[in-house]
């Protein structure tokens, strides 16, 4: 079975700097997605980024890029410049690719890693 | 923007009792899931469903659970009995189609209290 192990329970950043939160995780298939997931307080998660496993270049969407290392099965998430808006809960997730015959589509979570960004 | 909608947002019960966490999901979205989490640990996949039956569920997802899409738009997760170990955040969440690229959008959560 697969899964994901987020090691860092909290994480502070002062703002406009860059922060890398960390993300492992197990699984013997060869093609696969991983995701990270922000969720603010009170507020439901929402996409950041996404990967597929079979692309060797890493993600980036404006500030947030990934450091993708299919090997190491590791998969962290990079804020640049972070702002006040960027502290929340973040949770990387896997999905198996297989999505008929194996699973259907759900996601692996990791516990998440509470952002805090100081002004 | 187009949102997934979870009504309530907290529920508290007594143990024992029935309890039914309600859904909206978005409009032209075809899949939908119900995850939980229970406080401190990982949110886990409970159920998903599409075309009216369920497609997967986790081995959380025992006889006490069920899930309906009783109309066009709600989708719910029922409890029958519920238990001191079912408090958690409970999470829905949709997708227009299953492939792994898609994103699932997820709702707001009910937080669920069982005393």
């Amino acid at each position: 079975a697969q899964t994901v192990t987020q090691s860092q329970p909290e994480m502070s950043v002062q703002e406009a700097e860059t922060v890398t939160l960390s993300c492992t995780y197990d699984t013997s298939e060869s093609d696969y997605y991983l995701f990270w997931y922000k969720q603010p307080p009170s507020r439901q998660m929402i996409l950041v980024i996404r990967q597929e496993a079979y692309k060797q270049q890493n993600a980036t969407e404006n500030r947030f890029s990934v450091n993708f290392q299919k090997a190491a099965k590791s998969f962290s998430l990079k804020i640049s410049d972070s702002q006040l808006g960027d502290a929340a809960m973040y949770f990387c997730a896997y999905r198996s690719a297989w999505i008929y015959g194996g699973s259907q589509g759900n996601l692996i979570f990791g516990k998440g890693t509470k952002l805090s960004v100081k002004p | 923007e187009p949102e997934v909608t979870q009504t309530p947002s907290h529920q508290v019960t007594q143990m024992g009792q029935e309890v039914i966490l309600r859904c909206v999901p978005i409009s032209n979205h075809l899949y939908f899931y119900w995850y939980r989490q229970i406080l401190g640990q990982k949110v886990e996949f409970l159920v998903s469903f599409y075309n009216n039956e369920i497609s997967e569920k986790s081995e959380i997802f025992d006889d006490q659970f069920s899930v309906e899409r009783p109309d066009g738009s709600n989708f719910t997760l029922k409890i029958r009995s519920t238990k001191l170990e079912d408090s958690a955040m409970y999470f829905c969440a949709s997708s227009p189609s299953p492939s792994s690229y898609n994103e699932q959008f997820f709702g707001p959560g009910t937080r669920l209290t069982v005393l």
